[in-house]
Parts: structure tokens; sequence; C-alpha cells
């Protein structure tokens, strides 16, 4: 079945930076969109970026643009999200999911904690 | 861009039906069949009940349905049992070609 196990978070610094990674398996990895959505501790659900399948199209947030870059690699049915100049708005939860309208299923999540 | 409001929260009876909104703009909501709705039990990731307004992904209970009228669009639950507890969050695409969501309701069962 369709799995997508998120890695990569941690404590960074404000200013720092960090590599997300979501390995996806149980699909045709390159035939789908991917999205990446963050929660804050208590907050909701933000949208922060998705990518076409052949990694040709990509938007992002106001709220990232410029600092975060998604990016895959469909030989390794990987994405990624680099992060860069992190604050502490930027802590929370990160789940990447499948698709790009109606997204399912989601990974676990991966927390990134943004503290000096 | 602001987020798609919701009500804060909605509670029903086990056996009842509740209704959730979930109203945009004319840039995102009233814009597009591209609405759709998550559900996030407590500790654990979202997952999708209802997509494309009102399209219901295999394994989601009949008991969940979606509709849209102009900038609003609606989750319903029908039947409610007390595993429907949860936060509930729609999403709609945007004329920027980005995604929303609304700030999420609780259900209390």
């Amino acid at each position: 079945q369709v799995q997508l196990v998120e890695s990569g978070g941690g404590v960074v610094k404000p200013g720092g930076s960090l590599r997300l990674s979501c390995a996806a398996s149980g699909f045709i990895f390159s035939d789908y969109y991917m999205t990446w959505i963050r929660q804050a501790p208590g907050k909701g659900l933000e949208w922060v970026s998705y990518i076409s399948g052949d990694g040709r199209i990509t938007y992002y947030a106001d709220s990232v643009e410029g600092r975060f870059t998604m990016s895959r690699d469909n030989a390794k049915n990987s994405l990624y999200l680099q992060m860069n100049s992190l604050t502490a708005e930027d802590s929370a939860v990160y789940y990447c999911a499948k698709g790009h309208l109606g997204l399912g299923p989601w990974g676990q999540g991966t927390l990134v904690t943004v503290s000096s | 861009q602001s987020a798609l409001t919701q009500p804060a929260s909605v509670s029903g009876s086990p056996g009842q039906s509740i209704t959730i909104s979930c109203t945009g703009t004319t840039s995102d909501v009233g814009a597009y069949n591209w609405v759709s709705w998550y559900q996030q039990q407590p500790g654990k990731a979202p997952r999708v009940v209802i997509y494309d307004v009102s399209e219901r992904p295999s394994g989601v209970s009949n008991r969940f349905s979606g509709s849209k009228s102009g900038n609003t669009a609606s989750l319903t639950i029908s039947g409610l049992q007390a595993e429907d507890e949860a936060d509930y969050y729609c999403s709609s695409y945007t004329d920027r070609s980005t995604s929303l969501f609304g700030a999420g309701t609780k259900l209390t069962v």
C-alpha cells in the first residue's frame, strides 16, 4: 500500500538550515504531484509547497517563498524540502502528502524546532 | 492570503447530523471545484474524507458528504458516531496556483 515516511527534522538555530526528506513507496511516484504541509504545535494546517511529477513545476506559500526549495528524485522515490533562513515561526510538524488537490495519504510527519 | 473561514467548533449527539462550513472568496472556493476536507484525530496525521467538493475516497464512510454554493463549501456528517470526534480542515485551490487551508473546526460528539 502507499507509504510516506518523512525524516530530517530536528532542532536548529534561528537563521540555520535543514533538509527534510520523504520516502515514498507503493505507487508510481513520478506520476504524482507531491505536497508539503506543516502544522505548528497546537495550531492548524498550513500549505507549504507542491511539486509536479516531473519536478518542473513548484509553487510555494508566501511565508516560505525564497527560503524553502522543494525538489524530488524520481529514481529514488524521494521528495525533499530544503529550508533556509529558518525562524521560530517555521517550527512545526512537517508532513508530505501524495497529490496536490485532494491530498492523501499523508506521512506521519517530522518535527522541526527552531530555537536558540 | 488569509485562511478559509471555518467555525472554531461544532457539536452534536450520536446519531445526529452536523454541517461544517468553509467560506472563501471568488479567488479560491468560488472559483474552482477543488475543495477538499481532512479529518485529524488527536496525535495522528490528517486523512482526506472529501475531495473535489463532493467526492469520497474509497474507505471513507458514506456518512460523510460535501457540497458547495458560491464561495462556501460544506461538510456534512450524518449519523454521528463517537469516532467522528476530531478536527476538520477544509482546503481549496486558489487562482495563484497555490492551496489554502481553513483554520480548522473541532467536532465534539
